[in-house]
């Protein structure tokens, strides 16, 4: 079977600096994707990680450790328009046109 | 590029009726995929296909029909529409696999049965 966990909501204040945990049990594992949904609107890509360690970009970082079964998406510098839903995704087929979603995690950036 | 788009944005059905969602893309993407959106229960894989002619179930596919004609657009049909297929369905397509090759998702599909 296929289990992704993460926290259904978060809060961080406006500037600060917020991680976002994902931990997966999964039958096939092609890398792990990170995803914005703004509510009302489609996913957006945000960040994919196949191979240990930490993946930067821009304000945004995606962590994976394989072994744990384990990834994290940091946010720094935190606007509120990162007011948005952060969905965690492992590709357990083939490829990323497969993929299994958590449940996603909600987070409200405050002034 | 339009990218994925996807008619209606909304709709409205009775139980036991039945209808097409669409689905088109742009981009000359090989895999296309269906899912569903649930309040509390995240995205789910409904049915994918790897090209045109050839289609497969994803994690929840009763009650849904998919073909893929041409590489362009991959259409879900509802047989007989179900309270429980109340949800929003997205459309995705990538051109296979890594960071190169993520989802691309349509703006969706509101779906309420009644």
């Amino acid at each position: 079977g296929q289990n992704i966990d993460q926290p259904t909501e978060m809060t961080a204040t406006e500037g600060a600096i917020v991680q976002i945990n994902c931990t997966y049990q999964t039958s096939g594992f092609n890398g792990l994707f990170w995803y914005q949904q703004h509510a009302g609107e489609a996913p957006t890509f945000l960040s994919y990680n196949v191979l240990d360690g930490l993946e930067e970009k821009g304000r945004f970082s995606s962590f994976l450790s394989r072994s744990k079964g384990y990834s994290y998406l940091l946010l720094k510098e935190l606007q509120m328009k990162d007011s948005a839903s952060y969905l965690c995704a492992a590709a357990t087929g083939a490829g990323s046109y497969q993929l299994t979603f958590g449940k996603g995690t909600k987070l409200s950036v405050i002034p | 590029n339009a990218g994925v788009t996807q008619t209606p944005k909304f709709q409205v059905l009775k139980t036991g009726q039945s209808m097409t969602l669409q689905c088109a893309q742009d981009m000359n993407h090989e895999y296309m995929s269906w899912y569903r959106q649930d309040p509390g229960m995240g995205l789910r894989l409904i049915h994918y296909s790897v090209g045109a002619g050839i289609t497969d179930q994803g994690e929840v596919p009763n009650g849904y029909n998919v073909s893929r004609s041409t590489t362009e657009d991959f259409p879900l049909r509802l047989l007989s529409a179900a309270p429980s297929q109340t949800s929003v369905y997205f459309c995705a397509s990538t051109q296979g696999v890594g960071e190169a090759d993520t989802q691309y998702f349509g703006p969706g599909t509101r779906l309420t049965v009644l």
